[in-house]
């Protein structure tokens, strides 16, 4: 049982550079989400979809784009790197329950030069 | 706008030495309260969920209860495999707001 798979698990862009973060859970959830942590900061929600078709924007979606692939899969897309997108990026996922937790990935390294 | 703050930010134990954890939160609309552990490299991993205030629940050396203001994360006779970072967090309708952490250490 995988639970939530992100790929790949390091990255190195430079500016400018565009690249697709990869999320898959097995679990049958219908949320799922995207967070970057960075020191001091906390997990920072960047968007969310609470179903299969839908998204939305969390606290922090400028510079980035999301696909929900289908039930399974949910895509964070970085469409010109910049270095203050170095982070790590978590998925997460949830059943649509009120009072469900979040279950995590192992997170993404992403560095912009 | 919904905060949710922890303290300390970092803390020192020696092994045995119990201590609290502290998340205080100002959420509207809170729909539960969160625990999670993370280790280095890793995911958070879920603790507990605390719904109403005076809640509290128990796992091994980790107790979590509730008040109408704040979260504590009490840790009784701690080990060195507890040392981790501590994260709370609120769930409100549509996502959940994280704290930024309480880091850990037990010496042995």
């Amino acid at each position: 049982n995988a639970g939530v798979t992100q790929t790949p698990k390091f990255q190195v862009l430079k500016t400018g550079q565009s690249m697709t973060l990869q999320c898959a859970q097995d679990m049958n959830h219908n949320s799922m989400y995207w967070y970057r942590q960075d020191p001091g900061m906390g997990l920072r929600l960047i968007y969310y979809s609470a179903s299969e078709g839908t998204t939305d924007k969390g606290e922090v979606p400028n510079g980035y784009n999301v696909s929900r692939l289908n039930k399974r899969e949910f895509s964070l897309r970085l469409e010109s790197a910049a270095p203050s997108q170095t982070s790590v990026y978590f998925c997460a996922s949830r059943r649509q329950d009120l009072i469900s937790p979040l279950h995590f990935g192992n997170g993404t390294r992403l560095t912009v030069t | 706008e919904d905060q949710v703050t922890q303290s300390p930010e970092a803390l020192r134990l020696q092994e045995g030495e119990s201590s609290s954890l502290n998340c205080s939160y100002t959420v509207s609309g809170l729909r539960g309260l969160f625990w999670y552990r993370q280790d280095p490299g890793k995911g958070p991993e879920f603790l507990f969920t605390l719904y109403s205030a005076g809640e509290e629940k128990e796992k091994e050396r980790l107790k979590a209860t509730l008040t109408k203001k704040e979260s504590f994360l009490h840790i009784t006779a701690p080990k060195p495999e507890d040392s981790a970072t501590y994260l709370c967090a609120a769930l409100r309708p549509n996502d959940m707001r994280f704290g930024a952490g309480t880091r850990l250490t037990v010496k042995p």
